[in-house]
């Protein structure tokens, strides 16, 4: 079973604090990751995708790849409440063009 | 990106019948698909909708329940029939465009009672 592990939270930082949220998947052939986040009630929407080993800036947001760790983490920097959502992790495995999502992280920044 | 128009965007059915979901992509995608998500839940891929043949279901889905049609490479739709109260959930169409992730619509939010 190809699998997209996330702690569920949830994740409570200040504001203006850093956080991190993190991603591990169990098929060390995947090659695209994307971070998503999801407000209460609302779709997912496409923050962050990231393809090769290393960083990944993106104004305050950060995506982070090893590959040889097999997981992806999303760092946000100055979070701010509206920050305040959940944030899932999706992975292309080998061979699929299509994401396996995994459950989320739900991010609370408190003022 | 794409912008997808999805409706309707909330219902409440009765058990037994069945509700229609409508997804219009403002650009031409060879592919679209469908998601399920339950409360606390991740993601759940339903089906992929490809133009001009029949969808292709994954593991626990299956046609007679979810029904999908895909008349034209901008329109799909999903239907879930003889709703049961399990049904309840929020179902989703997205797409993909090459690099740049998968855009999803606003979702339909089903209460089956």
């Amino acid at each position: 079973q190809k699998e997209v592990e996330q702690n569920s939270g949830p994740l409570s930082v200040p504001e203006g604090a850093i956080a991190s949220l993190n991603c591990t998947y169990s098929d060390r052939g995947s090659q695209s990751f994307f971070w998503y986040r999801q407000y209460s009630g609302k779709s997912p929407e496409l923050i962050m995708s990231i393809y090769s080993n290393g960083d990944k800036e993106d104004g305050r947001f950060t995506a982070q790849l090893n590959k040889a760790s097999q997981y992806v983490s999303l760092l946000i920097r100055d979070s701010q409440p509206s920050d305040s959502a959940t944030y899932l992790c999706a992975v292309n495995m080998r061979g699929s063009y299509i994401p396996t999502f995994g459950r989320g992280t739900s991010l609370i920044v408190h003022p | 990106s794409a912008v997808i128009s999805q409706k309707p965007s909330r219902d409440i059915c009765q058990r037994g019948t069945s509700l229609t979901i409508q997804c219009q992509v403002d650009s031409q995608v060879t592919m679209m698909f469908w998601y399920r998500q339950q409360p606390g839940q991740s993601l759940t891929l339903i089906a992929t909708a490809n133009q001009g043949s029949e969808a292709t279901y994954e593991s626990g889905f299956v046609i007679d329940k979810f029904p999908i049609s895909r008349p034209n490479l901008t329109f799909s739709t999903l239907t879930v029939s003889n709703m049961s109260p399990e049904d309840s959930s929020i179902y989703l169409c997205s797409v993909e465009f090459t690099g740049e992730g998968y855009t999803f619509g606003s979702g339909t939010r089903l209460t089956v009672v």
